[in-house]
């Protein structure tokens, strides 16, 4: 079974600034998706970025961007600077090519003002 | 602007009573999740649908949770008896069930039993 592993249960950050969220997963499949999303206090999954296993290149998405080591089995989320507005739970998941999410435990950031 | 929509958004129940809770997908969306949220756990499967008919509900405790479609446009998740260890935040979400494609979530029931 697929697992991820999410190993900060808690980061924070200064506003304007840089932090990285780590992932790990688990699988023995080679094609695959990954996603980092973001829960606010309003319990809303929001989808803040997704990676195809078969593709190099890491995925940006404006102030947010990924490390992808596939061979390491590592999906890292980088965010730039930081906005109070990025304060939130954040969940890494893992989906198969089809079929349902599997999340990590999450990783609660905090931004410093 | 198509979502998922969960009814209710809050329910306080007492042990041993009946929940039935509700997700309309978002229109032409074919596959259903159905998620619980703790503290402990995190995020965890219940069940996951496609063209209405269960694909995964390994996730379930059995003696008392079911999961079905009646139609395309409703998945529910019915919880009898509930118990106080039930208690937690019920997601569902929805998709295309196609390459490449996210899932849209709901905004959760918060189940409260006491």
């Amino acid at each position: 079974a697929q697992t991820v592993t999410q190993s900060q249960p808690e980061m924070s950050v200064q506003e304007a600034e840089t932090v990285t969220l780590s992932c790990t997963y688990d699988t023995s499949e080679s094609d695959y998706y990954l996603f980092w999303y973001k829960q606010p206090p309003s319990r809303q999954m929001i989808l803040v970025i997704r990676q195809e296993a078969y593709k190099q290149q890491n995925a940006t998405e404006n102030r947010f961007s990924v490390n992808f080591q596939k061979a390491a089995k590592s999906f890292s989320l980088k965010i730039s600077d930081s906005q109070l507005g990025d304060a939130a739970m954040y969940f890494c998941a893992y989906r198969r090519v089809i079929g349902p999410l599997v999340f990590g435990k999450g990783t609660r950031l905090s931004v410093i003002a | 602007d198509a979502r998922v929509t969960q009814t209710p958004r809050h329910k306080v129940t007492e042990m041993g009573q009946e929940v039935t809770m509700r997700c309309q997908p978002i229109l032409g969306h074919n596959t259903v999740f159905w998620y619980r949220q703790t503290m402990m756990q995190g995020l965890e499967l219940l069940a996951y649908f496609r063209n209405r008919a269960p694909l995964d509900d390994s996730g379930m405790p059995k003696d008392r949770f079911s999961a079905e479609m009646p139609d395309a446009t409703l998945a529910t998740l019915k919880i009898q008896p509930s118990e106080p260890r039930d208690s937690a935040v019920y997601f569902c979400a929805s998709g295309l069930g196609r390459l490449n494609t996210e899932a849209f979530f709901g905004q959760g029931t918060r189940l409260t039993v006491v």
